[in-house]
């Protein structure tokens, strides 16, 4: 079974700018988490779409957005880039069930860097 | 006081030996827990999950929970020089979420 796939691997932006990530999840999950790792912060939860709907939320700005598609896949979005989102952007998929067991399974990252 | 505490090492450990990470957090109604391994550069691997109380193993591997505690553990035995990472515990409150909450990871140095 392939892995979480996320695009692309490494962006440079902006300040000011806005991106877009994307994320596959492993073929049978409909949960689809999104999470940044900084060195200060270390890893934090952004949000979860599971069936095209956000489920849960973290404590970002507005400026974090995200959107699940019927087929499972999710993007997130950040406008007006900050110099502090410059970080490890991480997707992780689960499933079938979403229950207590169920572990999530990290994607290899997308690396924004923010100039 | 943070919601999932682990001690952030480094911890060095000669080959062989059995190397011991920790971690505590404060929800007592968290459900399950999970142990990442993260190597510098890359995104993070699942080593195992526990959710009932007591020993898990897998391999290598053996994750303790007691629930009663609120501390998870994980130990590596005979480690090995490829074990050198960060371990990352995370812990889900609920059911029904993707929402890990996670320490701040503990880097392990196991020295040939």
């Amino acid at each position: 079974k392939a892995g979480v796939t996320q695009t692309p691997r490494y962006l440079i932006k902006t300040r000011g700018q806005q991106v877009t990530l994307s994320c596959s999840p492993i073929s049978g999950h409909r949960s689809v988490s999104w999470y940044q790792q900084t060195p200060g912060q270390g890893l934090q939860f952004l949000f979860e779409y599971f069936s095209e709907t956000q489920r849960n939320k973290g404590n970002f700005p507005g400026r974090f957005s995200g959107r699940q598609f019927s087929n499972s896949r999710s993007e997130m979005n950040v406008s007006t880039l900050e110099l502090g989102d410059s970080a490890l952007y991480l997707c992780a998929s689960s499933g079938p069930g979403t229950g207590h067991t169920s572990p999530l399974h990290f994607g290899n990252g997308t690396r924004l860097t923010v100039t | 006081q943070k919601e999932v505490e682990q001690n952030s090492g480094p911890l060095s450990v000669p080959e062989g030996a059995i190397a011991s990470l920790n971690c505590t957090y404060s929800d007592r109604g968290s459900q399950s827990f999970f142990w990442y391994r993260q190597y510098s550069g890359k995104s993070p691997e699942l080593i195992m999950f526990i959710y009932s109380n007591g020993d898990k193993e897998d391999g290598r591997f053996t994750a303790q929970l007691n629930k009663a505690s609120q501390y998870v553990s994980l130990l590596i035995r005979d480690s090995q020089p490829s074990d050198s990472a960060t371990y990352l515990c995370a812990v889900k409150t609920s059911s029904n979420t993707g929402k890990l909450i996670f320490g701040q990871g503990t880097t392990l140095q196991v020295k040939p």
